[in-house]
């Protein structure tokens, strides 16, 4: 079945590298997502991977994929006050349509 | 683009009234999502549509939730009657079908059932 987890909090310094990790379990995704989500506002796609790629880099954002551990991460450079938010991973599954398994979300904090 | 569009934005209401929740998708998109935001239980995919045709219903509470979407540009998430374990934040999703999944959210609808 679909189940993608995520631990709750990460609270880092500005200016240091953010890195925020995901676990999902079915192997048969073909696309994983991290989206943002600010105070009051709706989900904001930040950047995607195809499956069979194991490294994406965007600006400051990196995502790395183990496909073999079934593992996401999202490493954010140089973290800024506005990056605090909430984020969320998600994967769509070959077969299951269009949807989307979002994780819990991890709520990243950053201090001055 | 004005993005996807719900409202109300604050919704308050009693314990068995029927609450009517709104979302225009962005034009050209032909996928369209509720999804349903707790605390306990995180974002809850309820239904999605293709094309206006509901595709997976799976995940709609019970019979007191339906949605419907009779044109590319209008949906409704309708309870009837409505819980307080009903409040929650309700969003809105649109997209472009396949392969890649970039969902475009709306701002939600904040419901509280008193």
């Amino acid at each position: 079945g679909e189940d993608v987890e995520q631990s709750l909090f990460l609270s880092v310094r500005e200016g240091d590298s953010s890195v925020i990790n995901c676990t999902y379990t079915d192997s048969s995704s073909t696309y994983l997502y991290w989206y943002k989500q600010e105070p009051g506002a709706g989900l904001q796609l930040l950047t995607y991977i195809f499956s069979n790629m194991d490294m994406k880099q965007d600006q400051r954002l990196t995502v790395l994929l183990n496909k073999k551990d079934k593992h996401l991460s999202l490493r954010i450079a140089d973290t800024q006050t506005g990056d605090s938010a909430i984020y969320f991973c998600a994967e769509s599954i070959e077969g299951g349509g269009n949807k989307l398994t979002f994780g819990t979300g991890t709520q990243l904090k950053v201090e001055l | 683009d004005a993005g996807v569009i719900q409202s109300p934005r604050h919704e308050v209401t009693e314990m068995g009234q029927e609450v009517t929740l709104r979302c225009k998708p962005i034009s050209g998109h032909n996928s369209l999502f509720w999804y349903r935001q707790t605390m306990m239980r995180g974002l809850e995919l309820l239904i999605y549509f293709n094309n206006n045709v509901p595709i997976d219903d799976s995940g709609m509470p019970e019979d007191r939730f339906s949605a419907k979407m009779p044109n590319a540009s209008f949906s409704t998430l309708k309870i009837q009657p409505s819980e307080p374990r009903d409040s929650a934040v309700y969003f809105c999703a649109s997209s472009v079908a396949h392969p890649v999944e970039k969902l475009f959210f709306g701002s939600g609808t904040q419901l509280s059932v008193l």
